[in-house]
């Protein structure tokens, strides 16, 4: 079973930084590429970044294109987001998501993530 | 704003058949298929279809979809409560997957 696991959520002052993970299983994490989606709260579903499948190419929304790095793991089956410069349009929860071929296919259950002074 | 407009509200009584619309551009959904998810607050959103109409077997088939240029729709047949949800479309545009903004399903 395909299984998708969100953390590193919490509150964060405004400029401040944090580093969200995602821990894959039920699948070969290594051959897929990935995703981070993020939902502000009453709003809709945004797309965030994605990421090869071997960590060489990424690519970011321009609302966090300088502030926000994806990476990954392959070894440990994890997918992180590390976030810096953070502002209070960054509060959202936090989905990964997994691609598989030209589709996104599983979604975690996301991570909170407030920032606030 | 979205890439791709939605309306951010339908609605339905059970049994009847309702529509949620999906408009982009020839940079995407021109170019490229669409997929469908259903998100209930608090849970992994669920993919609906893919490759433009292609269901997973645990979608019932009251659920469809239809593609015509740059514009696509989802379809929900027989509504029933456990539909209530927010739906949204996908596709790619310029290598970056965008979403629409939403649409909240309310069955009454």
């Amino acid at each position: 079973e395909v299984q998708l696991v969100e953390s590193g959520g919490g509150l964060v002052q405004p400029g401040g930084s944090l580093r969200l993970s995602c821990a894959a299983s039920g699948f070969t994490f290594s051959v897929h590429w990935m995703h981070w989606v993020r939902q502000a709260p009453g709003k809709g579903l945004v797309w965030v970044s994605r990421i090869s499948s071997d960590g060489s190419d990424t690519i970011y929304a321009d609302s966090v294109k300088g502030r926000f790095t994806i990476s990954r793991d392959n070894a440990k089956n994890t997918l992180f987001l590390q976030m810096h410069s953070l502002r209070g349009e960054d509060t959202a929860v936090y989905y990964c998501a997994r691609q598989d071929y030209v589709d996104v296919d599983y979604w975690g259950q996301g991570t909170l993530v407030t920032v606030s002074s | 704003q979205s890439v791709l407009t939605q309306p951010p509200s339908a609605s339905g009584t059970p049994g009847q058949r309702v529509t949620i619309s999906c408009s982009g551009s020839t940079s995407s959904i021109g170019s490229d298929s669409v997929n469908w998810y259903q998100h209930l607050p608090g849970t992994a959103p669920r993919l609906l279809f893919y490759g433009n109409n292609q269901r997973p077997s645990r979608v019932p088939d009251r659920f469809s979809v239809s593609k015509s240029g740059t514009s696509a729709s989802l379809a929900i047949s027989g509504l029933q409560s456990e539909d209530e949800a927010d739906y949204y479309c996908a596709t790619w545009d310029d290598g970056r997957w965008v979403l629409g903004g939403g649409t909240k399903l309310t069955v009454l």
